[in-house]
């Protein structure tokens, strides 16, 4: 079975700074990774994704993830955040057919003026 | 556009009673999910659909849950004799399948007396 642990529950910082968001998994088979975001009062909608090639993944709005099999990471990274930033993120990891995701328990990112 | 829309939005209910929660996902999106989000809990798998195959099951918590899936398309998750601890928000997805993104709905908050 999969597992995906988040371990900051809430990340606060000041607009225009760099921020990263942990992600880190357990697995014993090959997985394919997800970062969702859920802002205020909205579904959950794909930020990026990585299925295969090159480790580095960006997705919208400046985000960008590096997938790090050594270390069964995948940290979510912005080099200069908003105030528009601030929502929920999520990490997910899944099988190859994509029958089952699963999700860790989220960190809140609280992008302060 | 339509996305994926689930119905009721707030359910509040009574211990012993049972519930059917809807879902309409996105025309032409081949996969289903149902997930539980309980309160500072990250999302919960419940069940899968893709397609004709029988669904993947294995998240159910117990013999109360039960969903099915109409002629490909609308799904109900049935909560039978609702307990306390099944208070959370049930979220919907739908996906093509093939690519791992999922389209989520906006849920329905289960509140049980």
């Amino acid at each position: 079975a999969q597992s995906v642990t988040q371990l900051d529950s809430q990340v606060p910082v000041f607009e225009e700074a760099p921020v990263e968001l942990r992600c880190n998994y357990s697995s014993s088979v090959s997985v394919y990774l997800f970062w969702y975001v859920q802002y205020p009062n909205q579904g959950l909608q794909l930020l990026l994704k990585y299925l295969s090639g090159s480790t580095l993944v960006k997705g919208i709005n400046g985000f960008e993830a590096e997938f790090n099999k050594s270390q069964t990471s995948f940290h979510l990274r912005k080099p200069s955040v908003h105030i528009s930033d601030t929502a929920e993120y999520f990490c997910a990891v899944s099988r190859y057919n994509f029958n089952k995701f699963y999700f860790g328990s989220g960190t809140k990112l609280n992008v302060k003026p | 556009g339509a996305g994926v829309s689930q119905s009721p939005s707030n359910k509040v209910t009574e211990k012993g009673k049972d519930v059917e929660l809807r879902c309409d996902p996105i025309s032409g999106h081949t996969a289903l999910y149902w997930y539980r989000q309980s309160l500072g809990q990250g999302l919960e798998f419940l069940i899968y659909f893709q397609g004709n195959s029988a669904p993947d099951k294995s998240g159910l918590p117990s013999d109360r849950f039960s969903a099915e899936r109409t002629g490909g398309s609308v799904s109900t998750l049935t909560i039978q004799r609702t307990q306390q601890e099944d208070s959370a928000v049930y979220l919907c997805a739908s996906s093509l399948g093939i690519s791992g993104e999922q389209f989520f709905g906006p849920g329905t908050r289960l509140t049980v007396l």
